[in-house]
């Protein structure tokens, strides 16, 4: 099963917003509840910050936010500030037990 | 608070076998499904297998790129995971993080990891 597409990098300005879209097919984020997206910083481990599509865990701020249209899910980190410079992971399930991710896109806050 | 904490990693030869484990702590470990997840220097994040509770018949499912080499197995009285490797290859050099597996968590997300163990391939 291949990777869920996501563009290499993305950025934007500290207080500015920037999304970041996963692409995948009608059997995976098409047809799935479950996406989730993690956050990364380097030589640390992966944080969830969005999963279910729409949902934040306790503790990590609203001015992250999920969405998803047809087969692309996106997430949106709103008033950007230089701690949310990070390398992003979505992540869907893909059927019979399939967990797939995208391959990463580093944000950069400039 | 959950903690899981790998240990193990190093560096090994193309061919030769290495076992990694998992300390788990902070949850109920004997009802989790737990996953490994690898990450290749520079790359992204690729879901190695799983292997589900002792209730729900610890059986464990690999990605295609590591089945009939690696093995998941758990010792719920240690409270420990771990992935058995062998076979190794070059492609196989990654961090290899302990994770809860999504599959039973109520979030359908991988709620928790581990710092992650480096294993590297080399000849």
């Amino acid at each position: 099963q291949s990777a869920l597409t996501q563009p290499p990098s993305a950025s934007g300005s500290a207080g500015q917003s920037v999304t970041i879209s996963c692409t995948g097919t009608s059997s995976d984020v098409g047809n799935s509840r479950y996406v989730s997206w993690y956050q990364q910083h380097p030589g640390k481990a992966p944080k969830v910050i969005i999963f279910e599509v729409t949902e934040r865990p306790s503790g990590v701020p609203d001015r992250f936010s999920g969405s998803k249209s047809g087969s692309t899910a996106s997430l949106t980190v709103s008033g950007l500030q230089p701690e949310d410079e990070a390398h992003y992971y979505c992540c869907s399930y893909a059927g019979r037990n399939n967990w797939i991710f995208g391959g990463g896109t580093k944000l950069t806050v400039l | 608070e959950v903690q899981l904490v790998e240990s193990g990693g190093k560096l090994v030869r193309p061919g030769g076998s290495l076992r990694l484990s998992c300390a788990a702590s902070g949850f109920a470990f004997r009802n989790a499904w737990m996953s490994w997840v690898r990450q290749p220097p520079g790359k992204g994040l690729e879901r190695v297998g799983r292997i589900k509770s002792k209730l729900d018949g610890e059986t464990a499912d690999y990605a295609a790129p590591v089945e009939g080499r690696f093995t998941i197995s758990r010792d719920d009285s240690t409270r420990t995971l771990y992935l058995e490797m062998n076979d190794l290859r070059i492609e196989d050099t990654a961090v290899y993080f302990c994770t809860t597996d999504p599959d039973s968590n109520s979030s359908g997300a991988f709620d928790s990891w581990g710092q992650g163990a480096m294993v590297t391939v080399s000849s």
